[in-house]
């Protein structure tokens, strides 16, 4: 049963524009949500996090916008440059517990020139 | 300030074999988390761990999969009597201390391919 539910798969971009990827949760006990970025061969990174009682957060060109209501959260790249061009991955996790991450399945973005 | 590291970075295992996969968290990081990542899938948890203890083991497989995390020294995955479908990538990632929202880092991963 997949707890975060990750759309699309991929996703290509031009240079200058603006990637949003989506991200829908069921567990209303989640509590935390971060963004991490992979790159091949590499391990994920911490890009951004947001907790519901927030709508957005931005950082730089990146932007999480949170729908408490709805259970949906989203990333907007704005401004999106080839190097940007990695694996996006949601995930959430509960406030209290071990804290273990739940991840989506990752988008794949490609940012071309 | 050094990272979280793994090791090795690639495992080649024949069936039947035992795997061992280690991680030091990073300095001042007590707690451990271990993930699997199958190809083209998102990560998935395993097992969560303190010095010492196993806290949360509801992603580990009953069988075969074990791990620990010594008071001295890196943690350790263990895979006994490998399979194919073991064949992934293991990150271990660590935080400074357990609760929600705490920020977990990643190492590089450990790349096992069972042949």
């Amino acid at each position: 049963q997949q707890q975060v539910k990750q759309s699309p798969q991929s996703l290509i971009v031009q240079k200058g524009g603006i990637s949003i990827i989506n991200c829908a949760y069921e567990n209303t006990a989640f509590d935390y949500f971060p963004w991490y970025q992979q790159f091949p061969g590499k391990g994920p990174a911490l890009l951004i996090a947001i907790r519901p009682d927030v709508s957005e957060k931005k950082e730089g060109r990146f932007t999480i916008s949170f729908n408490k209501s709805a259970k949906q959260f989203s990333l907007h790249i704005m401004d999106s440059q080839p190097g940007d061009s990695a694996t996006y991955f949601c995930a959430a996790s509960l406030q209290t517990g071990a804290n273990n991450l739940f991840f989506g399945t990752g988008t794949r973005l490609t940012v071309i020139p | 300030n050094a990272g979280v590291m793994q090791n090795p970075r690639h495992l080649v295992r024949r069936r039947g074999q035992e795997a061992r996969l280690r991680c030091s968290p990073m300095k001042g990081h007590s707690h451990v988390y271990w993930y699997r990542q199958l190809p083209e899938e998102g990560l998935k948890f395993m097992v969560y761990l303190q010095k010492e203890n196993i806290i949360d083991e509801s992603g580990m497989p009953k069988e075969r999969f074990s791990a620990e995390f010594p008071k001295e020294g890196p943690s350790i995955l263990r895979i006994q009597q490998v399979v194919r479908g073991d064949s992934a990538a293991y990150f271990c990632a660590s935080s400074p201390s357990g609760g929600g929202g705490n920020i977990q880092y990643f190492g590089a991963g450990t790349r096992l391919s069972v042949l």
